[in-house]
């Protein structure tokens, strides 16, 4: 069983705080991802990163940068937090399923609160 | 300019009928729809998936239907059971950017007993 763990479930944070959502993933896969979940809004991508030092923006990255030092290990960084980033974060990370689908397999998220 | 849309927010259906859950695309290089099942406190977890070069995919008690014309998959659930009780997301992705999933806004489907 694919296991990708959020190690903070739940933060609050003050603005303009330095934010690190970290995530780790235990069955070797290449891609790992990083997603926001808004009410109304679904999931929207923030960054991506599909080897070890190398990442893509997504459709949201503005105010985020990632690292990925360890193929296992992605981190979400928060520079300066704002209200606006106050949401549910979910990191996944993904294999080439059957007849070559990308399925993501989730961690259970990290709520932020940003005051 | 959301590309996935899941018009309707929520649904509610009574144990032992039939869910269905509709979500529209707007492109059309789209090759793969996947859906997602999402419960309180938990990432979602994968349910299905149907390549474009299918109209219809079937594992259990999920199917799900495309119609590549209409630019319309729909998730069908028989028999419903509470256990369904979820939001669900439909996603989907293009041959030339697989590794990047478009998600739309999700259903809370409630399964009354």
């Amino acid at each position: 069983d694919v296991k990708v763990t959020q190690s903070s479930r739940y933060l609050v944070k003050r603005t303009g705080e330095k934010v690190f959502l970290e995530c780790v993933q235990d069955m070797d896969h290449e891609n790992m991802f990083w997603y926001r979940q808004d009410p109304g809004l679904g999931l929207r991508l923030i960054y991506f990163s599909y080897d070890v030092k190398m990442k893509e923006k997504g459709d949201i990255p503005e105010g985020y940068s990632v690292s990925r030092e360890k193929k296992e290990r992605f981190s979400l960084i928060l520079e300066s937090a704002s209200t606006n980033q106050t949401s549910m974060y979910l990191c996944a990370s993904s294999f080439i399923g059957q007849g070559g689908a990308n399925v993501l397999t989730f961690g259970a998220g990290s709520r932020l609160t940003v005051l | 300019d959301q590309q996935v849309k899941q018009n309707s927010p929520s649904l509610s259906v009574q144990e032992g009928r039939i869910s269905i859950l509709n979500c529209d695309y707007t492109n059309s290089m789209f090759d793969y729809f996947l859906w997602y099942k999402k419960y309180p406190a938990e990432g979602p977890t994968f349910l299905i998936s149907i390549s474009s070069i299918k109209d219809k995919n079937e594992d259990g008690r999920f199917t799900v239907f495309l119609n590549k014309s209409a630019k319309h998959l729909s998730l069908h659930i028989v028999p419903s059971q509470p256990g369904d009780s979820a939001v669900y997301f439909c996603a989907a992705s293009k041959v030339d950017s697989s590794y990047k999933l478009i998600f739309g806004s999700g259903t809370r489907l409630l399964v009354r007993p």
